[in-house]
């Protein structure tokens, strides 16, 4: 059974940097049709893809981040990364990391993690 | 961006009801259309992917239709367990992007 769990700290200031951590268990994070994500979720709001990094090691990234993001993995730990900088009081949210299964050809987010509370505060 | 809509925001139904939860995709998406369940302090799981492709595990009584720019996600005869919030994904085009979510309340 594959599992995903997140890690990193509750609690950011404006302006710093957060790094979170997803390690993956069930599963190796280097093979097969599989991505691996980070969504976010603001508190009532809808959830909004953040990025993803590939079995092959490949990177893609929300436009709307992709100057304050970076995605990468540790294969010998079976763990992916996130790492957003310039923080502000928007980018508080709950983050998920997610497994995105593309055998189908129809992607989807089969497995989850059961996501990490961040808040950007002072 | 591609636009995900979910209208109504909300629904009122009782156990047994018959639901259908609309989706709307600003552009031509194909199939390329996932259902996810989310109940609250729970991360999302997914339903159905491929526009009507039941994930394994998920009980029958949920099914979906649509293709192109409308789609539909349906409840045959609802359960208590039912009751949560559900969220519509295109994966057409990066970046993937959520409808707003229809939340599924008790009448």
């Amino acid at each position: 059974q594959v599992q995903l769990q997140e890690s990193g700290p509750g609690l950011v200031k404006p302006s710093q940097t957060l790094s979170l951590t997803c390690t993956v268990s069930g599963d190796s994070i280097s093979r097969g049709s599989y991505y691996w994500s980070w969504i976010r979720q603001p508190a009532g709001k809808r959830l909004e893809w953040i990025g993803r990094i590939s079995a092959g090691g490949s990177t893609d990234y929300n436009p709307s981040l992709k100057s304050r993001l970076t995605i990468s993995r540790d294969s010998s730990k079976n763990q992916f990364s996130l790492k957003l900088t310039s923080l502000i009081a928007a980018d508080t949210a709950v983050y998920y990391c997610a497994r995105e299964n593309g055998y189908t050809d129809y992607y989807n987010f089969d497995r989850w993690g059961q996501g990490t509370r961040v808040a950007v505060s002072s | 961006d591609i636009q995900m809509t979910q209208s109504p925001s909300s629904l009122s139904a009782s156990v047994g009801d018959r639901v259908i939860i609309p989706c709307r995709a600003s552009q031509n998406i194909g199939r390329s259309l996932s259902w996810y369940q989310q109940k609250p302090g729970k991360a999302p799981q997914l339903l159905i992917y491929a526009a009507f492709t039941l994930q394994s595990g998920v009980p029958s009584r949920f099914s979906a239709s649509g293709s192109g720019t409308d789609f539909t996600l349906t409840i045959s005869s609802l359960q208590p367990e039912d009751f949560a919030t559900y969220y519509c994904q295109q994966s057409h085009r990066l970046p993937s992007t959520f409808g707003q979510g229809t939340r599924l309340e008790v009448k």
